[in-house]
């Protein structure tokens, strides 16, 4: 398996346009989660997902932001509008069980910026 | 609210020698905890994952220990090199939470 595949690995746009970051899973694994990754705060949370539907969003930081699993293989996190404070690299990790045997696989993450 | 915190912050150490990079969390009940590494500009590598019910696992040069009623984990690396110098993470999983809560980390530098 090539392991969580994210797109775009970079991404810049201006302050106001809309940004859609892409994940694919691992074949077979339930669950999926995005993070995200400052300097000031590490990594964090946004949602995750089980069986295509999200669980847990409460690290959603504003309604700017959504994300959608439409089926097993394929993941959307969108920001509309992006702000500068966006500006960070998101990452994308599966799992078979939620983390609790094999933990997680982790994509090589978006590095976004807003100018 | 599960935390976890990674001390220290950095470290430096000369090639060669044995360290330890410490890892606590505030609420015991999880399910496991994982060891990543994250080379600069690059995604996180899973180095060791150390379930609830074990007390320690090893990886090569790598030795993770997990007590659980204390809230502590450590990694442990023997005769480091530079090719070591990366920054370690450290994460907890379980609960009611389903998901891993991430140290902010502790940024190796192994010096020739």
């Amino acid at each position: 398996d090539a392991g969580v595949i994210q797109s775009p690995r970079h991404e810049v746009t201006e302050m106001g346009q809309e940004v859609t970051l892409r994940c694919k899973p691992i074949s077979g694994h339930d669950y999926l989660f995005w993070y995200r990754q400052t300097m000031m705060r590490g990594l964090e949370l946004l949602i995750y997902f089980n069986n295509n539907v999200p669980i847990d969003d409460s690290g959603m930081p504003e309604d700017r932001f959504s994300a959608k699993m439409p089926n097993a293989s394929f993941s959307t996190l969108k920001i509309q509008p992006s702000e500068p404070r966006d500006s960070a690299v998101y990452f994308c990790a599966s799992d078979l069980t939620g983390g609790r045997n094999y933990g997680y696989t982790f994509g090589s993450g978006t590095r976004l910026t807003v100018v | 609210k599960q935390e976890v915190t990674q001390i220290p912050a950095a470290l430096s150490v000369p090639e060669g020698e044995n360290l330890v990079l410490n890892c606590s969390f505030t609420d015991s009940a999880i399910y496991n905890l994982q060891w990543f590494r994250q080379d600069p500009g690059k995604g996180l590598t899973s180095l060791l994952l150390i379930q609830s019910s074990q007390r320690e696992q090893t990886s090569g040069r790598l030795n993770a220990s997990l007590d659980k009623s204390s809230g502590r984990s450590t990694l442990y690396i023997a005769a480091s090199q530079p090719g070591d110098s990366a920054t370690y993470l450290c994460a907890v999983g379980g609960g009611s939470q389903g998901n891993l809560i991430f140290g902010k980390g502790t940024k190796l530098s192994v010096k020739p």
